[in-house]
């Protein structure tokens, strides 16, 4: 079974840009969730996705923002880029909510450089 | 809302070693409780999880963590480091239908 995949891998972007991130969860999995991974705040809940439905938000603001889709593939969306948005972004899907106790499965991320 | 606490962000350990990360909690209810690893260019892997059945919990890789209510604690045991453990290990709870990760430990294993 294939795992969480996300693309692109890397990217690089200048401030003011808009970026736009995919995420592909495991097959059967309907729950998708994105968090933000820095050295200074580690990971940080950004939202999370459930059958189309955004079930959970962290503390980002709106600039930070995502979709999913019927087949339960993920985008998030970064709009007016910061140099603080540069991270790992990684997502996670699991087969029920991310609160539940069903294993969340992480994709390898994408690493965000803004210049 | 919970939280968790992750003693130490880097721990050495020589090879055969035992290996001990801590992690405590903050929780007015009975918490779920996880451990990641998270090796160099990669997502996490969700090591074990506590969900308040036994509180001696076995995970993957050889690793198991004990769930001590009387001390908010769910620390990460390994009898015997290899080398291969070198990784960043995350411990996270459930709250508010999120999953809250600590700062994360860095573990280096020593030959």
């Amino acid at each position: 079974k294939a795992g969480v995949t996300q693309t692109p891998r890397y990217l690089i972007k200048t401030r003011g840009q808009q970026v736009t991130l995919s995420c592909s969860p495991i097959s059967g999995h309907r729950s998708v969730s994105w968090y933000q991974q820095t050295p200074g705040q580690g990971l940080q809940f950004l939202f999370e996705y459930f059958s189309e439905t955004q079930r959970n938000k962290g503390n980002f603001p709106g600039r930070f923002s995502g979709r999913q889709f019927s087949n339960s593939r993920s985008e998030m969306n970064v709009s007016t880029l910061e140099l603080g948005d540069s991270a790992l972004y990684l997502c996670a899907s699991s087969l029920q909510l991310a609160g539940s106790t069903d294993t969340q499965y992480f994709g390898p991320g994408t690493r965000l450089t803004v210049l | 809302a919970q939280s968790v606490t992750q003693l130490g962000s880097h721990v050495s350990v020589s090879e055969g070693a035992l290996v001990l990360l801590r992690c405590n909690y903050s929780s007015s209810v009975p918490p779920y409780l996880f451990w990641y690893v998270q090796y160099p260019n990669q997502g996490l892997q969700l090591l074990l999880k506590y969900t308040s059945a036994a509180t001696l919990v076995k995970g993957i890789n050889g690793f198991e963590a004990e769930f001590k209510k009387s001390e908010t604690s769910f620390h990460l045991t390994k009898p015997s480091a290899h080398m291969s453990d070198a990784a960043e290990y995350f411990c996270a709870v459930r709250s508010d239908d999120k999953i809250i990760f600590g700062k994360g430990t860095r573990l280096h294993i020593l030959p």
